[in-house]
């Protein structure tokens, strides 16, 4: 069943911070993370394990809560680069969520 | 490394048509991996394999035929093409499944008139 990502799209200025969360319906064992920009491949960012601890690429975090099963993506002073559509995926052949698109403007 | 390599790039086929898009890795990952991305919508696993001589369908596997003969390679066969078949099609591979990163290949555009 396909996780539930929100909000669907987000605009930013440089440097302002955004949330980008992902729920499951069902019990999760670990959450992937990937930006895909417009035209290319999705890119990895990390993925996050149960019991495990909060990972961070660059300025970018993301957390993982068992209980709830939900992970939340946290972006910290965007930049222009941070333009993309952000995925979650769960494993059991890694069901994507719809995207969320991020927009970061000068 | 070249990584996850796909071809071709873009392939416009006639309705009833036939194709196969290519898939290949020289990262020596056991796990490969189909979906298809319709614009702004998310990635649709249509098959997957977890080693050669094993596969299973995802999502969406309606339409297409997967053969894994070879660690490195993951053919993916559209049989009497449709339109609804219009769509990106990208091919990934991971070491394992669950915790293991998936690297994606560049796609294939694919337009069924």
């Amino acid at each position: 069943q396909q996780p539930v990502q929100s909000p669907q799209a987000v605009i930013l200025r440089e440097g302002e911070d955004a949330v980008i969360n992902c729920s499951s319906s069902k019990a999760l064992y670990s959450v992937h993370w990937y930006r895909q920009k417009h035209g290319e491949a999705p890119v990895f960012l990390m993925i996050l394990l149960k019991g495990g601890e909060q990972m961070r690429h660059e300025k970018i975090s993301a957390s993982f809560n068992e209980k709830k099963q939900q992970s939340s993506l946290y972006l910290t002073a965007s930049q222009l680069s941070y333009s993309g559509t952000y995925f979650c995926g769960t494993e059991n052949k890694l069901v994507f969520g719809a995207g969320t698109i991020l927009r970061v403007k000068s | 490394n070249a990584g996850v390599t796909q071809t071709p790039k873009f392939r416009i086929l006639k309705i009833g048509q036939s194709m196969t898009l290519q898939c290949a890795q020289d990262m020596n990952h056991n796990y490969m991996y189909w979906y298809r991305q319709d614009p702004g919508m998310g990635l649709k696993l249509i098959y997957y394999s977890v080693g050669a001589g094993i596969t299973d369908k995802g999502e969406v596997p309606n339409g297409y035929n997967v053969s894994r003969s070879t660690t490195e390679d993951f053919p993916l066969r559209l049989e009497l093409a449709a339109p609804s078949q219009t769509s990106v099609y990208f091919c990934a591979s991971s070491y394992g499944s669950r915790a293991d990163t998936q690297y994606f290949g560049p796609g294939t555009r694919l337009t069924v008139l």
